[in-house]
């Protein structure tokens, strides 16, 4: 069973950083593209950056591009994101997916439960 | 604004049959997998249709989806108080080389 345990999420001022972990278990890491999609409170969802299954391709959002890096340690089956200058407006639950296949044009199948991180003075 | 436009809302009585549409453009949907989701309050998406038209094992065969040029559509027959939830369409996006979601539609079941 495909098990996606998002953490790290938390309160932090304007301009701050903070770094999301995803931990999967359950099926064969490498094989598949992996991603971060969010939603702010009441709102749709938004999708942020997806990483091919090697960790060679990534892209971004255009609303992230330049602040947020996606990454992956498939020894350790751990999905990243690094968040920094963050905004008011990233404000939002963060859901690490899982994609269908090892290309990032996939989109997913499974996903975490979700970590809530928080921009505010 | 959504890259892909849904209608913010639907509705149906139980028993009936509802579609919801999803249009996009050359870049999006005419050219890549269209995928379904649905979400309840509180919980993370689940997935209910991919490529166009195919089932995850366990999601009923009521729901089913269909692509044609820009558009998407996810139809939901045999309506259940149980499928009152926030639908969204999804796809890659060429020339944005990211995913684009629809803003969602909330379904309610009369």
């Amino acid at each position: 069973e495909v098990q996606l345990l998002d953490s790290g999420g938390g309160l932090v001022q304007p301009g701050g950083s903070l770094r999301l972990s995803c931990a999967a278990s359950g099926f064969t890491f490498t094989l598949y593209a992996m991603s971060w999609v969010r939603q702010a409170p009441g709102k749709g969802l938004e999708w942020v950056s997806v990483i091919s299954g090697s960790g060679g391709s990534a892209y971004y959002a255009g609303s992230v591009k330049g602040r947020f890096t996606i990454s992956r340690d498939n020894s350790k089956n751990t999905l990243y994101l690094q968040m920094s200058s963050l905004r008011a407006e990233d404000t939002a639950i963060y859901y690490c997916a899982k994609t269908r296949g090892v290309l990032p044009r996939t989109l997913p199948d499974s996903w975490g439960q979700g970590t809530l991180v928080t921009v505010s003075s | 604004q959504s890259v892909l436009t849904q209608p913010p809302s639907a509705s149906g009585t139980p028993g009936q049959r509802v579609t919801i549409s999803c249009s996009g453009s050359s870049s999006n949907i005419e050219n890549n997998d269209v995928y379904w989701y649905q979400q309840f309050p509180g919980t993370a998406p689940k997935l209910l249709i991919y490529r166009e038209n195919q089932r995850p094992s366990g999601v009923p065969d009521r729901f089913s989806g269909s692509k044609s040029g820009t558009s998407a559509s996810l139809a939901i027959s045999g309506l259940r108080s149980e499928d009152e939830a926030d639908y969204y369409c999804a796809t890659w996006d060429d020339s944005l080389r990211g995913w684009v979601f629809g803003g969602g539609t909330k379904l309610t079941v009369l």
